[in-house]
């Protein structure tokens, strides 16, 4: 089975203080994704990653960065944690098939709350 | 791009069927239809996904209408632990990204 493991279920942070999540995948997965949710607004792409060292932007990249230096980890940095970062963030991952569409596999989730 | 129309909660008997419809009219004909389930604070799940045709798998089947404006989830019998949110969502394949809605609340009685 599919693997993904996410650094910390629950993280309390202080504003401006500069966040890690990690998320790790174990089954050699090339996409990989965060997301956050938030009620009534279901899940958002932060950013995703086809292969090491590559990025898109989401729908809601600003505040956030991401690092993918090696295959099975994807890195969300929030630069300088605001209140409005307080959500459940969730990892995903992914194959990158000849096939037209793929599932994705989630990870626990961290939620995070910035006080 | 395409949206997905579900109802917000749902109420099923323990060990009946469920069938969770989702309405896609404006579906393009290059998009897949997922279901994905989110229990209780946990992440979201894979459920399946089909094209075209209907498809099985262990979990449950999908029923795809023949114009594929609506699709219908079914779980044949319905336990305690398959209570969460479900979500249709349409991937056109990009490799980016999965929209998720706000899905059915589906409730199982005893």
């Amino acid at each position: 089975d599919v693997k993904v493991t996410q650094s910390s279920r629950y993280l309390v942070k202080r504003t401006g203080e500069k966040v890690f999540l990690e998320c790790v995948q174990d089954m050699d997965h090339e996409n990989m994704f965060w997301y956050r949710q938030d009620p009534g607004l279901g899940l958002r792409l932060i950013y995703f990653s086809y292969d090491v060292k590559m990025k898109e932007k989401g729908d809601i990249p600003e505040g956030y960065s991401v690092s993918r230096e090696k295959k099975e980890r994807f890195s969300l940095i929030l630069e300088s944690a605001s209140t409005n970062q307080t959500s459940m963030y969730l990892c995903a991952s992914s194959l990158m098939t000849s096939a037209s569409s793929y599932e994705q596999y989630f990870g626990p989730g961290t939620r995070l709350t910035v006080t | 791009d395409a949206k997905t129309t579900q109802p917000n909660s749902m109420e099923s008997n323990e060990e009946e069927p469920v069938h969770l419809p989702c309405n896609h009219s404006t579906i393009s004909g290059t998009d897949y239809i997922h279901w994905y389930r989110q229990l209780p604070s946990q992440g979201p799940e894979y459920v399946i996904h089909g094209l075209t045709s209907n498809v099985n798998n262990r979990m449950a089947s999908l029923a795809i209408a023949e114009d594929r404006k609506s699709s219908t989830l079914i779980l044949h019998r319905a336990t305690l632990r398959d209570a969460a949110v479900y979500y249709c969502i349409l991937d056109s394949g990009s490799a980016r990204q999965l929209t998720f809605g706000s899905g059915t609340q589906l409730t199982v009685l005893p």
